[in-house]
């Protein structure tokens, strides 16, 4: 079973400029979550679908932020446009539905440095 | 607001040498306790899930417990493979899937 897929695996952009990552998870993975690690600290939630629905967005930071997922399989999170403070490890993990709903599975993350 | 601490926050131990780290948590309705793994540039390696305290959880070299207020993660005879990151994460509240992490613990085995 393929894991969870991210890409790219670093990004490298100037403020003010704009970065689309995007993530595949587990296919039949229902549950499709992003986090982010910023230098220093801890991994912190950023929203949640279910399939193609947002279901939770209460970590986004601001509306700078735009994540979609298209069809309810892969998904994409924008940052547009993007500042210093957004520099970090974005995570892209998933889940079932049912049973063990809550064990996340993680992908390698996209590096993210904003200049 | 739940939170995660993980201690201590870098372990060294020589090969063989057994110890345990621990992770305390305060949440509003525990609905599982999970460790991770993480190996440098790589995404959280998902070990263990705990729901509920007295429960034990065993891998390899590896066994999770967990009590009311922490769980442990119990390394015996560690091997060089085993240094990495160990991070706890705990999951609350209906409604919301989403998990609290800790800062990590920082593992290295000395051969």
């Amino acid at each position: 079973e393929a894991g969870v897929t991210q890409f790219p695996s670093h990004s490298v952009i100037e403020k003010g400029q704009t970065v689309t990552l995007r993530c595949d998870p587990i296919s039949g993975h229902d549950n499709l979550y992003w986090y982010r690690r910023v230098m220093g600290k801890e991994i912190k939630f950023l929203l949640h679908f279910v399939k193609e629905s947002k279901q939770d967005e209460s970590g986004m930071p601001n509306n700078r932020f735009l994540a979609e997922r298209t069809g309810g399989t892969y998904s994409t999170l924008k940052v547009q446009p993007a500042e210093l403070e957004d520099s970090g490890v974005y995570f892209c993990a998933s889940s079932r539905q049912g049973g063990s709903y809550n064990e996340q599975f993680f992908g390698p993350g996209t590096r993210l440095t904003v200049l | 607001e739940d939170q995660v601490t993980q201690s201590p926050e870098a372990l060294r131990l020589q090969e063989g040498e057994s110890s345990s780290l621990n992770c305390s948590y305060t949440v509003s309705g525990l609905r599982g306790l999970f460790w991770y793994r993480q190996d440098p540039g790589k995404g959280p390696e998902f070990l263990f899930t705990l729901y509920s305290a007295g429960e034990e959880k065993e891998k390899e070299r590896l066994k999770a417990t967990l009590t009311k207020k922490e769980s442990f993660l119990h390394i015996t005879a560690p091997k060089p493979e085993d240094s990495a990151t160990y991070l706890c994460a705990v999951h609350s509240g209906a409604g919301s899937y989403q998990l609290t992490f800790g800062k990590g613990t920082k593992l290295s085995v000395i051969p």
